[in-house]
């Protein structure tokens, strides 16, 4: 089944900078890759998406990449502000619904005032 | 609120008794999961339907656990003779499109066995 890395597991920045968090897969038919953020007793949420014939998509201030040919993506915040503070996952997933999504474990964003 | 519902959204019970959680999804939308989550972890994904039709399950799901979904509307989740690890948020999402898409997740139902 498909594994899915994510770095680091915790990141502290100074708002206003910005945050990177990066995950690798190993299933190649993976073709679907979200990014999903969790604040304290939350439920996840969708923040940005991508999908595996696209190597980059941009909202406002987040971004997401992809290397399909080295199995990686990233998440890109830019411009910190405190209400980024949450865990946020990356997932990956094969599409068909098989196995669902593959999360990574998560890293945990801490904006610094 | 038109979000996907859980409840219980807390339950403690004693290792060995049975406990049933029951999710609602989105009216309109046809597929449905079950994830674990445990502390420090990301979501694993346990199994899911597509209307009624259980079609995957994951090695996670041990036989003491069962899903149903009648009517392809709610579906419960049942653990029988429950284990201290089975101490967990389960999740429920929903989701609309086939194949892969955006995921809506209920706020969980937390399982503490003693």
């Amino acid at each position: 089944g498909e594994n899915v890395e994510q770095h680091p597991s915790t990141l502290s920045v100074q708002e206003g900078d910005s945050a990177v968090i990066k995950c690798t897969y190993s299933d190649s038919a993976s073709n679907y890759f979200p990014w999903y953020k969790q604040e304290l007793g939350k439920r996840p949420q969708l923040i940005i998406d991508i999908r595996s014939n696209v190597g980059e998509k941009k909202d406002q201030r987040i971004a997401v990449t992809l290397n399909k040919t080295a199995k990686h993506f990233s998440l890109h915040i830019t411009e910190t502000q405190p209400e980024d503070s949450a865990v946020y996952f990356c997932a990956a997933d094969r599409g068909g619904g098989a196995d669902g999504l593959t999360f990574g474990k998560g890293t945990h964003l801490i904006i610094q005032p | 609120d038109t979000g996907v519902s859980q409840d219980p959204r807390h339950k403690i019970t004693k290792r060995g008794q049975n406990v049933t959680f029951r999710c609602d999804p989105i009216s309109e939308h046809n597929r449905l999961y079950w994830y674990r989550q445990t502390l420090g972890q990301g979501p694993e994904f346990l199994t899911y339907f597509q209307n009624e039709a259980q079609l995957e399950k994951s090695r996670l799901l041990s036989d003491r656990f069962s899903a149903e979904r009648p009517k392809g509307s709610f579906s419960t989740l049942e653990i029988q003779r429950t284990e201290q690890g089975d101490s967990a948020m389960y999740l429920c999402a929903s989701s609309l499109v086939s194949g892969a898409g955006e995921l809506f997740f209920g706020e969980g139902s937390r399982l503490t066995v003693l």
